[in-house]
């Protein structure tokens, strides 16, 4: 079965400092898709980012970047220069093909919670 | 404006009253599936559509039901709700292909005592 494991249940930093969050998976497809998606205290989820797994180049979108490495199955995300903004709880999942058709059912993680202070 | 609308946002009832959480997209998809959010356990899939008049278990279906008559809808209904289904529910739709994301309703979040 697949699964998606992120032991940080809870970080906090102080402002502008990097953090990285931690993601683990394991699953026995040999192409799949992984996420990450943001839950801000609002409580709503955002989509951040989809990573397949024929694509290990490391993506940067501004403060954000990501590092996806098959060899240790896992699809860490860092947040540089933090801000008081980036406080939320972020789920990575992998994708899972349901059925003949393949539709998507997402494996989420934990959640790690993000505080950070100003 | 393309989205998925959940309602009741908030609901809190007692054991035992039926009720019926209302989900609908508005970008044509195909696959639409319920998930419940529980500290500690992440999001876990309850059921999902393939289409319509296609349903399926997910991982934690009991006491749970869904129907999906339309392509647009996929209500959520607890025929006898009790305090272990407490939780936070979304639900959410794609396009078939699991490489597509999925897009998230803002949530519902029950209480039932």
């Amino acid at each position: 079965a697949q699964k998606v494991t992120q032991a940080q249940t809870e970080i906090s930093v102080v402002e502008k400092e990097d953090v990285t969050l931690d993601c683990v998976y394991e699953t026995r497809d040999t192409t799949y898709y992984l996420f990450w998606y943001k839950q801000p205290p609002s409580g709503e989820l955002v989509f951040l980012i989809r990573r397949n797994s024929f694509d290990e180049q490391n993506e940067i979108s501004g403060r954000y970047s990501w590092n996806f490495q098959k060899s240790t199955s896992s699809f860490n995300f860092t947040i540089t220069a933090s801000q008081v903004v980036d406080s939320a709880v972020y789920f990575c999942a992998l994708s899972e093909a349901k059925g003949s058709q393949g539709a998507q059912k997402l494996v989420f993680g934990q959640g790690t919670r993000l505080t950070i202070n100003p | 404006e393309a989205q998925v609308t959940q309602n009741p946002r908030y609901l809190i009832t007692v054991t035992g009253k039926k009720l019926t959480v209302t989900c609908s997209q508005n970008m044509n998809h195909e696959y639409m599936s319920w998930y419940r959010q529980d500290p500690g356990l992440g999001l876990r899939q309850i059921y999902y559509s393939m289409n319509v008049e296609v349903t399926d278990k997910g991982d934690v279906p009991e006491g749970y039901k869904v129907s999906r008559k339309e392509k647009r809808n996929f209500p959520l209904i607890l025929e006898s709700p009790s305090p272990n289904q407490t939780s936070l529910y979304f639900c959410a739709s794609s396009k078939l292909l699991k490489d597509n994301e999925q897009f998230f309703g803002p949530g519902t979040r029950l209480t039932v005592l």
